[in-house]
C-alpha cells in the first residue's frame, strides 16, 4: 500500500525567510513524487515532480524539493518566501506501476509580511 | 485553453436526491479521476478511468457511480445523497504517456447535502 504523510498541519514563516514543507512517503518500488498547491476555491496546481535522476528538483514559482531515499522524504523548499506563497500544499506519490496517486493531508503555509 | 471543466460549481441537495457532477477535458487525456476533499483529510480517490469504457474503483467509491463513454467526459453520479457526501469534489486528468505526468485539476464542485 502507498502512503504519504505531511506531519505539519500548518507552517508559519515571515516573508523573505526560507521555507520548508515536509513530506515523507511509503511507496514500494521506484516512487514518483509530486507537489501541488491549492489556492482558495481553486483546484490543485502542479508545482514539481521527482521521477528519477537528480535528488534536487526545481519547479514553478521558485520552489524546489529534495528527494532523500534513505529518509523516504521529499521536502518542499523555497529560499525566500513571499506573502503570495500562502496556500495549501499537497504532497503526493505513486509507485511506478500504479495509475493512481496517494495524497498527503495537506499543509497550510502562511507567510506573514 | 479550458483544461478541465467542472459543473456546477456549487449545489445544495436534499437527503435522498440524486445528481450528476459533470467533468469534461479538452486535452485528449486518457486518464481521468474523481476525488473528494474534506477538511484536514487531503484528497480521497473515488473512481478513475484509464480510457473510454474503462472505469475502476478508488479508495471511497460507495454511494457513487461513474461512466466514461467518451475521452472528454467523466460524469460522477450520486444516486441517494447522504449528509456524509457533503464535500468538495475535484475532477482531474492526465496524459497517457508514462505514469509520471502530472494530473490537471478542475476548480471543483462544492456540494452540500441537507
Amino acid at each position: 500500500a502507498q502512503s504519504v504523510a505531511q506531519p505539519e498541519d500548518q507552517v508559519n514563516v515571515a516573508e523573505g525567510n526560507p521555507l520548508t514543507v515536509k513530506c515523507t512517503y511509503s511507496v514500494s518500488g521506484n516512487p514518483y513524487l509530486f507537489w501541488y498547491v491549492q489556492y482558495p476555491n481553486r483546484g490543485l496546481q502542479f508545482l514539481l515532480k521527482y521521477i528519477t535522476g537528480d535528488n534536487l528538483v526545481k519547479g514553478s514559482y521558485g520552489f524546489e524539493a529534495e528527494f532523500n531515499k534513505s529518509q523516504t522524504s521529499f521536502h518542499l523548499k523555497k529560499p525566500s518566501a513571499l506573502v503570495s506563497d500562502s496556500a495549501l500544499y499537497f504532497c503526493a506519490g505513486q509507485n511506478s506501476g500504479y495509475s493512481t496517486l496517494t495524497f498527503g493531508k495537506g499543509t497550510m503555509l502562511l507567510v506573514s509580511p | 485553453n479550458a483544461g478541465v471543466t467542472q459543473t456546477p460549481k456549487f449545489r445544495i441537495l436534499k437527503i435522498g436526491q440524486s445528481m450528476t457532477l459533470q467533468c469534461t477535458q479538452d486535452m485528449n487525456h486518457n486518464y481521468m479521476y474523481w476525488y473528494r476533499q474534506d477538511p484536514g483529510m487531503g484528497l480521497k480517490l473515488i473512481y478513475y478511468s484509464v480510457g473510454a469504457g474503462i472505469t475502476d474503483k478508488g479508495e471511497v467509491p460507495n454511494g457513487y457511480n461513474v461512466s466514461r463513454s467518451t475521452t472528454e467526459d467523466f460524469p460522477l453520479r450520486l444516486e441517494l445523497a447522504a449528509p456524509s457526501q457533503t464535500s468538495v469534489y475535484f475532477c482531474a486528468s492526465r496524459q497517457w504517456v508514462g505514469t509520471e505526468q502530472p494530473q490537471h485539476f478542475g476548480d471543483g464542485t462544492r456540494l452540500s447535502i441537507l
